[in-house]
């Protein structure tokens, strides 16, 4: 009865590889996003589906490439990775309905570049 | 842009102690509030939020009121208890944002008994 699951949990993985981290919501929700946490706990945005559309799309290096293949999935691919890509990344979805409505986080994908 | 500031932490309290987080935001308009709470090893959850001036949003104990004249969003709870050691999060929602949230830099919160 997860609502929000990722995987994988960790990903150890060297410099220069491209990987996939994945996610899945059963909440019936229309929107979907992506978020960064660095190692200092700071969260910052990188992208927002809603019904597979790309609505929001902040400041990242297009090495970092969401698919969302259906509304329940959205995905992210990073190419060529970095030691700087090392970080907590959290998928969330959230109903499509007015402002101020409840993102539902799911457990987190721990991203360690060597 | 809008921004989220939030005090910085480790704050370390004891069991049943008052407990204040400060937040203030820098917005063009007046944005929606949220606190959200992070647990050890688990996802962002949300306790609790505000839509428009002096709305107070309250959960567990714990509640923030929507301050407009001070820009301000504070948690506050009267009495912690050592399961509320957690991370936790002011972030704020610009009206027409398509729900784009900013976070602040989020507060460590240990309670010891």
């Amino acid at each position: 009865d997860t609502a929000v699951s990722q995987t994988p949990k960790y990903l150890v993985t060297q410099m220069g590889n491209d990987k996939s981290i994945k996610c899945e919501q059963n909440l019936g929700h229309d929107t979907m996003y992506w978020y960064k946490q660095d190692s200092k706990k700071f969260l910052k945005i990188m992208f927002s589906y809603n019904n597979k559309e790309l609505i929001i799309n902040e400041t990242v290096p297009n090495r970092f490439s969401p698919k969302s293949p259906d509304k329940a999935h959205l995905n992210l691919h990073i190419n060529s990775l970095e030691l700087g890509d090392s970080a907590v990344y959290f998928c969330a979805s959230s109903p499509t309905s007015g402002s101020a409505t409840e993102q539902y986080f799911g457990p987190g994908t721990r991203l360690t570049v060597t | 842009g809008n921004s989220v500031t939030q005090m910085e932490g480790p704050v370390t309290l004891s069991e049943e102690a008052f407990l204040t987080i400060n937040c203030t935001y820098t917005a063009t308009g007046y944005p929606s509030l949220f606190w959200y709470v992070q647990y050890p090893g688990e996802g962002l959850q949300l306790l609790l939020k505000a839509t428009k001036a002096d709305d107070k949003g309250s959960n567990k104990g714990f509640e923030a009121t929507y301050r407009k004249e001070t820009t301000s969003f504070h948690l506050e709870k009267g009495s912690v208890q050592v399961s509320d050691s957690a991370v936790y999060f002011c972030a704020g929602e610009e009206r027409g944002g398509g729900n784009k949230l900013t976070f602040g830099t989020g507060t460590q919160l240990k309670v010891e008994l």
